[in-house]
């Protein structure tokens, strides 16, 4: 069964500085997708940012960007110039042909 | 992106009554829906998924007679908790994925929060 797995239960990070967030994952599959969600207080999930296991390059959108290391199976998401509103929950996801299971997720606060 | 709608969006009940969640996809066709519940400060467990005319697949551990599943459509997809008791309170989140797209990204309803007394 694939696992995903987030280690840091709470995280912060000072406005407009960089944070990292770490996800593993545990597959024996070669063909998946990932995802980090964010789910703030409204409890809405928001699709942050999604990688192909088949693509080499690394996802970015704007502010957000990933660390995809196959072989490692690691999936790290980076935030530049944290902003207030990116304070919430972030999960990282995986799916393959099948349904998304979810990692644990870490709270990041953002602090002015 | 999509847009995936969940009614009602809280909803109080009495032990032992039915409560019947919804989920919508608006703009997009849904051959698959999935239903997550979350704790609160948990992650999301897979409950069960939906497929369009056929029988939903539950997880090791849900009731299917407890949380009854209907996909009648390609954008509608209903749980049901039956005689729902204060154990079953929770957040549900509906989730749909756009048919044809084996790769399609899954979208998120708001959720439901149910709280039995």
């Amino acid at each position: 069964a694939q696992t995903v797995t987030q280690s840091q239960p709470e995280m912060s990070v000072q406005e407009a500085e960089t944070v990292t967030l770490s996800c593993t994952y545990d597959t024996s599959e070669s063909d998946y997708y990932l995802f980090w969600y964010k789910q703030p207080p409204s409890r809405q999930m928001i699709l942050v940012i999604r990688q192909e296991a088949y693509k080499q390059q690394n996802a970015t959108e704007n502010r957000f960007s990933v660390n995809f290391q196959k072989a490692a199976k690691s999936f790290s998401l980076k935030i530049s110039d944290s902003q207030l509103g990116d304070a919430a929950m972030y999960f990282c996801a995986y799916r393959s042909a099948g349904d998304m299971r979810f990692g644990a997720g870490t709270r990041l606060t953002v602090k002015p | 992106g999509a847009v995936v709608s969940q009614h009602p969006s809280w909803v109080i009940c009495k032990s032992g009554t039915s409560v019947k969640i919804e989920c919508r996809s608006l703009d997009f066709q849904a051959t698959t829906m999935f239903w997550y519940r979350q704790f609160p400060k948990q992650s999301l467990m897979l409950m069960a998924t939906s497929n369009e005319g056929s029988k939903a697949t539950y997880e090791q551990g849900v009731e299917k007679d407890k949380f009854l599943i209907n996909h009648a459509s390609l954008t509608l997809s209903t749980l049901t908790v039956t005689s729902a008791h204060p154990e079953d309170s929770s957040f549900y989140i509906c989730s749909a994925r756009e048919s044809g797209l084996a790769e399609g990204t899954q979208y998120f309803g708001p959720g439901t929060r149910l709280l039995v007394l």
